[in-house]
């Protein structure tokens, strides 16, 4: 089945820097890559996707690039803001009748004043 | 803004006993799953509907969790009897089910703590 591995898994950054979250995943059939946020206590939300017929989605302050090739995709966060602290969740899908997202173990991000 | 629907939120129970949580997804979305995220991990996914059908209940412990879509509507995951592992977060999640990887919109979850 599909593994997908995130790192780090803790990022302490001040505001204003740019935070950068990486996950590469197994299974060469898997063409969706959804990034979540979860706010403590929170449920997840998405916050950006990204489909494998594209190589970067670009939404405001964050970022996502998908590099299929190599099997790896990554969350860019400009800009940060104390909002942005929250855990990051990667997770990748193949297409078809089974669309079951297997998430990497998330990102604790925390943005300094 | 519609929004999937969980209860209850918290539940505490006794190793052994039977526990039941509830899941409403927006309307018209035909595929609804249930994941469990234990502290500090990602949502591992424990069954799949589309519509009443179940589409992938492999990491589904079945000796003792069951889960029921009897109208395709709303959902049941029930475990029983509950063990000290369950411990963890059950969240419910619901995407329109068309064909193709698609978003998928999570309720807020029931956190349980078996003691």
């Amino acid at each position: 089945g599909e593994n997908v591995e995130q790192h780090p898994s803790t990022l302490s950054v001040q505001e204003g820097d740019s935070a950068v979250i990486k996950c590469t995943y197994s299974d060469s059939a898997s063409n969706y890559f959804p990034w979540y946020k979860q706010e403590l206590g929170k449920r997840p939300q998405l916050i950006i996707d990204i489909r494998s017929n594209v190589g970067e989605k670009k939404d405001q302050r964050i970022a996502v690039t998908l590099n299929k090739t190599a099997k790896h995709f990554s969350l860019h966060i400009t800009e940060t803001q104390p909002e942005d602290s929250a855990v990051y969740f990667c997770a990748a899908s193949r297409g078809g009748s089974n669309y079951k997202l297997t998430f990497g173990k998330g990102t604790l991000l925390t943005v300094n004043p | 803004e519609a929004e999937v629907a969980q209860s209850p939120r918290y539940k505490i129970t006794e190793k052994s006993q039977a526990v039941a949580f509830w899941c409403d997804p927006i309307s018209g979305h035909a595929t609804l799953y249930w994941y469990r995220q234990i502290l500090g991990q990602g949502p591992e996914l424990l069954v799949q509907f589309q519509d009443e059908s179940v589409v992938d209940d492999s990491q589904l412990p079945k000796d003792r969790f069951s889960a029921e879509r009897l109208k395709g509507v709303d959902s049941t995951l029930k475990i029983q009897p509950a063990e000290l592992g369950d411990s963890a977060m059950y969240l419910c999640a619901s995407s329109l089910g068309n064909r193709g990887p698609e978003t998928q919109y999570f309720g807020p979850g029931t956190r349980l703590l078996v003691l």
